[in-house]
């Protein structure tokens, strides 16, 4: 069974520093890992995926993540946070022998000008 | 990346009564997918949708109380029956687009979501 856990559900950051969001994944199989982001009143977008290529995964809006099996992590940071990327992100994990996505419980991110 | 549309964006409906949530895309897919997200909460999915086959429903997800359609490989329906308030979330479909079997280039794509307020 894959299970991911987001270790932080509010991160505040002010505009023009980093960001890092925390994801750990439970995968019984060789898994495929993604981040999505959902602002407000709106769909989920694809940020960024990971699926056996390259461990540092570069995603849309100067997100990365990097894939890392010894800590079972994958977490998600951007060198330079913008006002616009307040929103909530999940951190899911799909294993290649199953359709399902698993969702973790979301991070809110803040943004302070 | 498949587009993905859903009607009605909205809706606010009384208890008992029942909701039919549209879902079309604009490619021809294999598996469709309904979630639900609860307010403030994450997305579980409710069940997986084959054209020409019954849905795979998720535990704690039945289908009395959620019938799918999946008439054709571009749409997919999806019903709450006999509503009650606990039922008011967004309700998104999404389908998976890519080559699974040589792992490197599969994801979901989702739809812009159905808010559902049962009063």
């Amino acid at each position: 069974a894959q299970s991911v856990t987001q270790l932080d559900s509010h991160v505040s950051v002010s505009e023009g520093t980093p960001v890092l969001l925390r994801c750990n994944y439970s995968s019984s199989y060789s898994p495929s890992l993604f981040w999505y982001v959902q602002h407000p009143n709106k769909g989920l977008q694809l940020l960024l995926k990971y699926t056996s290529a390259a461990t540092l995964v570069k995603g849309i809006n100067g997100f990365e993540a990097e894939f890392k099996k010894s800590e079972t992590s994958f977490h998600l940071t951007k060198p330079s946070a913008h006002m616009s990327d307040a929103a909530e992100y999940f951190c899911v994990v799909s294993d290649l022998d199953d359709y399902k996505l698993s969702f973790g419980a979301g991070t809110t991110v803040t943004v302070r000008a | 990346s498949a587009v993905i549309s859903q009607k009605p964006s909205r809706d606010i409906c009384q208890r008992g009564t029942s909701l039919t949530i549209q879902c079309q895309v604009d490619s021809q897919v294999t598996m469709m997918f309904w979630y639900r997200q609860q307010p403030g909460q994450s997305l579980t999915l409710i069940a997986t949708a084959n054209q020409g086959s019954e849905a795979t429903y998720e535990s704690g997800f039945v289908i009395d109380k959620f019938p799918i359609s999946r008439p054709n490989l571009t749409f997919s329906t999806l019903t709450v029956s006999n509503m009650s308030p606990e039922d008011s979330s967004i309700y998104l479909c999404s389908v998976e687009d890519g080559d699974r079997a040589s792992q490197g280039s599969y994801e979901q794509y989702f739809g812009p979501g159905t808010r559902l307020t049962v009063t």
